[in-house]
C-alpha cells in the first residue's frame, strides 16, 4: 500500500527560528514529489523534486529529495509568523498521475 | 488569470437530496482530479481524470459521480448525500508531468 508520512505532525517556534520538515514515502511507480502549503483555504505549490541530491530554493524556503533513501525535506530558515499554516508532502505516481499526500505538519510560528 | 475555480464554496444540504460541485479550469490542463480533506485524515483521491472520457475511481469514490465531457470542467455529483460526505472538497488539475493547481475548496455539510 502507498505511504507518505511527514513528521513531525505539528511544531511551534519563535520568530527567527529555523525548521526541517521531514516526508518519507513508500509509493510505486514514484514520479515526483511535491511540497504544498495549506493556510485556511487552498493548497499553494512551493516545490516539485523529481531527482536527488538537488535543492530548490524560494527565499527562505529549500527543499531535498533522497530517492535512495525515500524522503525529502522541507526547510524554512529566519521563520516568520506568515510562515505558521499546514506543509503538505505529496507523492505523484507515474502513469496515474496519482497524488498520495501525508497527513501534513502544523507549523506555529509565536513572535 | 490561470486558475481552478469551484462552485459553490460553501453548501448545506440534507440527507438525500442531489448535488453538483462544479469545477473549472482554463489552463488548458488534461488531468483532472477531486479530493476530500477531513481532520486527521488528510487529502485523500475521490475520482481522476486523464482526459476527456477517461475517469477513474481514487481513493475514496463511495458514493460520488464525476464525468468529463469538456476539457474543462470535471463536476462531482452526489446522488444521495449522507452525513459522512460533510466535507472540505476540492478540485485540482495539472499538465502530465507538471504540478498541481487547486480550487479554492467547497466546504459541505449534509445534515
Amino acid at each position: 500500500e502507498d505511504k507518505v508520512v511527514q513528521s513531525p505532525l505539528s511544531l511551534v517556534v519563535h520568530e527567527g527560528d529555523t525548521v526541517t520538515l521531514n516526508c518519507s514515502y513508500e509509493v510505486t511507480n514514484f514520479r515526483s514529489l511535491l511540497w504544498y502549503k495549506q493556510e485556511k483555504k487552498a493548497p499553494t505549490f512551493l516545490f516539485m523534486l523529481t531527482s536527488s541530491g538537488i535543492e530548490k530554493k524560494s527565499g527562505r524556503l529549500s527543499s531535498i529529495l533522497d530517492k535512495k533513501e525515500l524522503f525529502s525535506i522541507l526547510n524554512i530558515t529566519a521563520t516568520q509568523t506568515g510562515d505558521s499554516a499546514v506543509y503538505l508532502c505529496a507523492v505523484v505516481k507515474g502513469g496515474s498521475e496519482k497524488l498520495v499526500f501525508g497527513k501534513g505538519t502544523k507549523l506555529t510560528v509565536n513572535p | 488569470e490561470a486558475q481552478v475555480t469551484q462552485n459553490p464554496r460553501y453548501l448545506i444540504t440534507v440527507t438525500g437530496k442531489k448535488l453538483t460541485v462544479t469545477c473549472s479550469q482554463n489552463m488548458n490542463h488534461e488531468y483532472m482530479s477531486w479530493y476530500r480533506q477531513d481532520p486527521g485524515l488528510g487529502l485523500r483521491q475521490i475520482y481522476y481524470s486523464m482526459n476527456v472520457e477517461v475517469t477513474d475511481k481514487g481513493d475514496v469514490p463511495e458514493g460520488y459521480k464525476v464525468s468529463r465531457k469538456e476539457k474543462r470542467n470535471f463536476p462531482l455529483i452526489l446522488e444521495s448525500p449522507s452525513p459522512n460526505q460533510t466535507s472540505l472538497y476540492f478540485c485540482a488539475s495539472s499538465f502530465s508531468r507538471g504540478t498541481f493547481i487547486f480550487g479554492p475548496g467547497t466546504r459541505l455539510t449534509v445534515l
